[in-house]
């Protein structure tokens, strides 16, 4: 049984440039939610994929968005790179409770650095 | 929205020794509190959780307590052995279904041999 899976590992970019992240959720699991993790911080929620839509959002601007796929398989595209935008960015898969919040497993994360 | 406070932000506790960590939260709509363990390089991992319905829960030599009225909820690691040693973070949910998980600035537990 697959778990949580993301790619790349590591991803370099430059400052204004496009980049996109990848996650299979864990086999089971149909709702995908996005994290940025900066050095030494705990994790901050950017948004949730349920359905094949944007189900929660927390406090990221626009340049940050998302894609769910009919796979459960989920994008995270961030647009015009600050420098700020390096992080480990986690994502994490659940089984979808519309009034109880599920368990939430992490992937290994991308690791992005922008120059 | 949610504001999640963890303390203390290191703690360093003899092989053996218990160790507590401390959260408090802001959203008295939360409902649902995660304990996760980042070892360096690593993805966070699901150690413990306690929902609002439940006062305390054990696994082990791991406990987690919450206080509702309090907004407060802690995570006791008793007999702690080196691969303990980590970051600790503690979460809350938005209430309501709301999975967005907010999550405390963590705790680097460093246990002396």
């Amino acid at each position: 049984d697959a778990g949580v899976t993301q790619s790349p590992t590591h991803l370099i970019k430059t400052r204004g440039q496009q980049v996109t992240l990848r996650c299979s959720p864990k086999s089971g699991h149909d709702t995908v939610s996005w994290y940025q993790q900066a050095l030494g911080q705990g994790p901050q929620f950017i948004f949730q994929y349920y359905e094949e839509e944007e189900r929660q959002r927390g406090n990221f601007p626009d340049r940050f968005s998302g894609h769910q796929f009919p796979n459960y398989s989920s994008e995270l595209n961030v647009n015009a790179l600050l420098l700020g935008d390096s992080a480990l960015y986690l994502c994490a898969s659940s089984k979808q409770g519309w009034f109880v919040t599920d368990t939430q497993y992490f992937g290994p994360g991308t690791r992005l650095t922008v120059l | 929205g949610e504001n999640v406070e963890q303390h203390p932000s290191t703690l360093s506790v003899q092989e053996g020794d218990s160790a507590v960590i401390k959260c408090t939260y802001s959203d008295s709509a939360s409902n649902y509190f995660p304990w996760y363990k980042q070892e360096l390089g690593k993805r966070p991992q699901l150690i413990i959780d306690i929902r609002s319905n439940v006062g305390e829960k054990k696994d082990q030599r791991i406990a987690v307590t919450l206080n509702k009225t309090a907004k407060h909820f802690s995570l006791h690691i008793t007999e702690t052995q080196p691969e303990d040693s980590a970051v600790y973070f503690c979460a809350a949910d938005s209430g309501g279904g709301a999975d967005g998980l907010t999550f405390g600035k963590g705790t680097h537990l460093i246990i002396q041999p």
